[in-house]
C-alpha cells in the first residue's frame, strides 16, 4: 500500500537552531512531493513542491527541500529557525499514476523555543 | 480573490445526527477533494469529485458516508447516523485541474471541526 512517513513526530529546538524534518515514501512511480505547514489555529498552507527538475526545491520563508530518487525520500531544511516557525508540518505524495489524491504523512510539531 | 471557504468551522452533533459539512471551492477550480484528519492523525484522502461527478472515493467509508459537488453551490461531505468516531476535522482542497501541474496544486479550506458527543 502506499505510504508516507515522516520519522519525528515531536521536534523541540532553539532559536537560530538549524531544522530538519525527514519525509520517506513507499512508491515506485512518478511522484509530485509537497510539504505544507498548519500554524497554530490556522488551515495547511504549501511550504514547497517538487515536480521535476532541480531536485532541490526553495520554498516560502526560507525553508528548501530535496529530492532524493534513490532514497525515496524529501527532507525539509531551514538553516537557521525562528520563533514563528512553530508548527505542524505535514510531508505529501501525489503518485501520478493514482490521480490527483494526496497522500500525507503523520505530521511533525515543531516547538521553537525563544 | 477568496481563498477555499469551509462552512462551519466548528459542527458539534449528537451521536445518531447528521452532519453536513460545506465546501466552496476558489474561483476558477473545478476540482474539490475532502480529507480527514483524526486526532493525533495526519490527513487521510476520502474523495475526490468534479462538478455532478465523483471521480475517486476510494477513501470513504462504505457507509453512512457520502459526497456531492452540484452543478450549482458548494460540495458538501454528507456523514449520517455520526458515531463519536466521525469526531475530527474535515478538509477540503481545491484545484483548477487534475493531471497538469502546476495547475493541479491543491489549495486548501481552514477545515470544519466535527465534535460528536
Amino acid at each position: 500500500a502506499q505510504s508516507v512517513s515522516q520519522h519525528n513526530h515531536h521536534v523541540i529546538l532553539s532559536e537560530a537552531a538549524s531544522l530538519e524534518l525527514g519525509c520517506n515514501y513507499s512508491y515506485g512511480g512518478t511522484v509530485n512531493l509537497f510539504w505544507y505547514v498548519q500554524y497554530p489555529g490556522q488551515h495547511l498552507q504549501l511550504l514547497l513542491k517538487y515536480f521535476s527538475g532541480d531536485p532541490l526545491v526553495k520554498g516560502i520563508k526560507g525553508f528548501e527541500a530535496e529530492f532524493i530518487k534513490s532514497k525515496f525520500s524529501f527532507n525539509l531544511r531551514k538553516p537557521s529557525v525562528q520563533w514563528s516557525d512553530t508548527a505542524e508540518y505535514f510531508c505529501a505524495v501525489n503518485l501520478k499514476a493514482a490521480g490527483n489524491k494526496l497522500t500525507f504523512g503523520g505530521g511533525t510539531r515543531v516547538l521553537v523555543k525563544p | 480573490n477568496a481563498g477555499v471557504m469551509q462552512n462551519p468551522r466548528h459542527l458539534v452533533r449528537r451521536r445518531g445526527q447528521e452532519a453536513r459539512l460545506r465546501c466552496s471551492p476558489m474561483k476558477g477550480h473545478s476540482h474539490v477533494y475532502w480529507y480527514r484528519q483524526l486526532p493525533e492523525e495526519g490527513l487521510k484522502f476520502m474523495v475526490y469529485l468534479q462538478k455532478e461527478n465523483i471521480i475517486d472515493e476510494s477513501g470513504m467509508p462504505k457507509e453512512r458516508f457520502s459526497a456531492e459537488f452540484p452543478k450549482e453551490g458548494p460540495s458538501i461531505l454528507r456523514i449520517q447516523q455520526v458515531v463519536r468516531g466521525d469526531s475530527a476535522a474535515y478538509f477540503c482542497a481545491s484545484s483548477r485541474l487534475a493531471d497538469t501541474p502546476p495547475y493541479n496544486e491543491q489549495f486548501f479550506g481552514p477545515g470544519t471541526r466535527l465534535t460528536v458527543l
